[in-house]
Order: C-alpha cells, then structure tokens, then sequence
C-alpha cells in the first residue's frame, strides 16, 4: 500500500514568507508526528497528534511554527516569517496507534534564503 | 543537553566484515530502543528495536546488544554489504516521543 507522502519535496523561499508543508499519512493511521533533520543531524521531534488533536506540541521551537490535522487524516505544518535557520528537512511520520511503529515520509526540503 | 549519544559520526568496513554502531542514553525512562537507517533522499526506515528486559535481539545480519546496567546499547551488522552504505541512527522512546542520536554514516567497501 502507499506509505506516508509529503509534499511539496523541495521548498525554496525568502526570509520572511510563510510556508505550509503537507503530509498525508499511511491510511487509518490515527498518529501522526513531525520532525525537523538539520544536516548531519538526527530528526528532532516538533509535534504529534493523536486523531485530531495534538497530543504533544513541546518540540515546537516558537509561535511561528504551528500544525494541524483538522479531519484526523492530512496535516499541514505552517512556518510564519521564516528565517534562514528554518533551514531543514521536514519529516512527517505515521503510526496505526500511540507506542506502535512509526513510518516516515521522504521529506520536505526546506532552504530559507 | 544530549540525551542519546552516537558513535562513531561515521564508519568505513570492509564488504563481508562487522560494523559496530554505539550509542549510551541517561534517560532511565526510556522504554523502548529502535534502530532506523536512512538512505540519501529518503525518510528514516526501521531497522530493528529492542526493549529494556532483552539483552540482545538477532534479525538476519542485524543484531542489538543491550546493557541496561550501563545504559548502553549497540548495532551489529555482520556481513557487512556495500548495499548497507547509509547512516544510522540509534533512538529511545519516551511518551511516545522518539529521540534520535547523531547518526552514523556507514560506507561499506565493495
């Protein structure tokens, strides 16, 4: 079947614009989590959601980041006035339930000039 | 502060000998202890996980050694091919929340 996707791939923007990157995750997965992979750099943790709501939002750096899963399905994470920092790749992962395995998406590739 | 430390950043092994990946975590909370391997473009993949009651779990040429009173843990892959070139990260869970170490990035010799 098909695994979790994110898109778009690659995102290039402009110090200072928003950005939304979406996830689709595995279908009937009620868990959904998104991590930020700086370069050389294991994933850290952002946000997850249990359904629709967001169980744990503690790896969020600041109130410029925000996501949300209104249906319980797909997921958008929202990055205001970005800053050359935001700089990552942005991976998505889904699980059938809380404590189960998690599978990534390819990432989004973020660059913030 | 770290709370999984990775070593060694990166690996070179001959095809057909033994990779060895270390990590150590502080967090006695930790109840559950993945291996992922991520290859370049691609999203991390489980490789394989242990929890804290097993000393060592085997999966083909993958194996885990745990040592729960050292808090440490460790990746063996035996047979070492150049298709297990990638990097690979240790992880230990906490409230559902997985914290990665650093990575290894592992090239195999053909």
């Amino acid at each position: 079947g098909a695994g979790v996707s994110q898109t778009p791939s690659n995102k290039v923007t402009e110090k200072g614009k928003y950005v939304e990157l979406r996830c689709d995750p595995i279908s009937g997965h009620t868990a959904l989590y998104w991590y930020r992979q700086s370069l050389g750099q294991g994933p850290e943790f952002l946000i997850y959601f249990q359904g629709t709501g967001a169980a744990d939002d503690s790896g969020l750096p600041n109130d410029r980041f925000f996501a949300v899963r209104p249906e319980g399905s797909v997921s958008t994470l929202k990055i205001q006035r970005t800053e050359r920092g935001d700089s990552a790749m942005y991976l998505c992962a889904s699980s059938s339930a809380n404590y189960n395995e998690q599978f990534f998406g390819p990432g989004t590739r973020l660059t913030v000039l | 502060q770290q709370q999984v430390k990775q070593s060694p950043q990166s690996l070179i092994v001959q095809k057909g000998g033994i990779s060895i990946i270390n990590c150590a975590y502080e967090n006695t909370a930790f109840d559950y202890f993945p291996w992922y391997q991520q290859f370049p473009g691609k999203g991390p993949a489980l490789l394989i996980a242990i929890r804290p009651d097993v000393s060592e779990k085997k999966e083909g040429r993958f194996t885990i050694s745990f040592n729960k009173s050292a808090k440490q843990f460790s990746l063996h892959i035996m047979d070492s091919q150049p298709g297990d070139s990638a990097t690979y990260f240790c992880a230990a869970r906490k409230d559902d929340k997985i914290i990665f170490g650093k990575g290894t990035r592992l090239h195999i010799l053909p």
